[in-house]
């Protein structure tokens, strides 16, 4: 089973500063299949990335993710009102289970 | 537009079992497949399994192996999740989202809440 840690597990940002998120495997992700999503409070998750780095239909272009490996980023240049959430990687290439990260939570300092 | 609507809030007491639905709309039900994700309060996200909407072939997480069955109706566009056995760690909000094998899930239902209490 692949493991993936995120860190940090809270981030406190101001509005308009930018946010890097990072998601580390126990092992190689096979073929960057790795995913990104968002989850606002009360709200199931919602697709940001997949395949490490293509942003899912109508996601702006302030997200973005990159990485390989073990080793994957998610970037939001600018933070907006609406990008405080948790997010969470998920691999889903290897074989099952299609684990999760712990999450990262992004906060308004 | 592509929807997935779970059914209702559940109270359970331990050592029952509890069936949730997901119906899908929206798109052919039959060319994807249904993940199931759940999410205890407070917590992450943890992958229960997967079932294809074209033959029913299922996929589960070794966890539940023996609790958990999925099972699809092709008639009515609708994908069951039954687990047995409840204990209190197994209430969580319950997900049901939409993706073929080997793709991320793109939709998502609006999660069920089950609730595992004497």
């Amino acid at each position: 089973e692949i493991v993936l840690t995120q860190s940090p597990g809270t981030l406190s940002l101001s509005p308009g500063e930018r946010a890097t998120l990072s998601c580390r495997a126990s092992q190689s992700v096979s073929s960057s299949y790795l995913a990104w999503y968002q989850q606002r409070p009360g709200q199931a998750p919602s697709l940001l990335i997949y395949g490490a780095s293509s942003r899912a239909t109508g996601i702006p272009d302030r997200f973005s993710g990159s990485g390989s490996g073990t080793d994957f980023t998610l970037t939001i240049t600018r933070l907006e009102p609406e990008d405080f959430a948790v997010y969470y990687c998920q691999q889903y290439g290897s074989s099952p289970p299609f684990t999760f990260g712990g999450g990262t939570k992004v906060e308004i300092k | 537009q592509v929807q997935l609507v779970q059914s209702g809030a559940e109270v359970k007491k331990p050592g029952a079992s509890v069936k949730v639905s997901c119906k899908a709309s929206g798109y052919t039900f039959t060319t994807y497949g249904i993940t199931w994700v759940r999410q205890a309060p407070g917590q992450g996200l943890e992958w229960m399994g997967w079932i294809s909407g074209y033959d029913g072939n299922t996929n589960y997480a070794q966890k539940l192996q023996g609790r958990v069955t999925m099972t699809t109706d092709t008639s009515t566009s609708t994908a069951y999740m039954e687990l047995r056995s409840l204990r209190s760690d197994d209430t969580a909000v319950y997900y049901c989202a939409r993706n073929i094998w080997g793709s991320p899930s793109d939709y998502w239902g609006q999660g069920a809440l089950v609730t595992v209490s004497s």
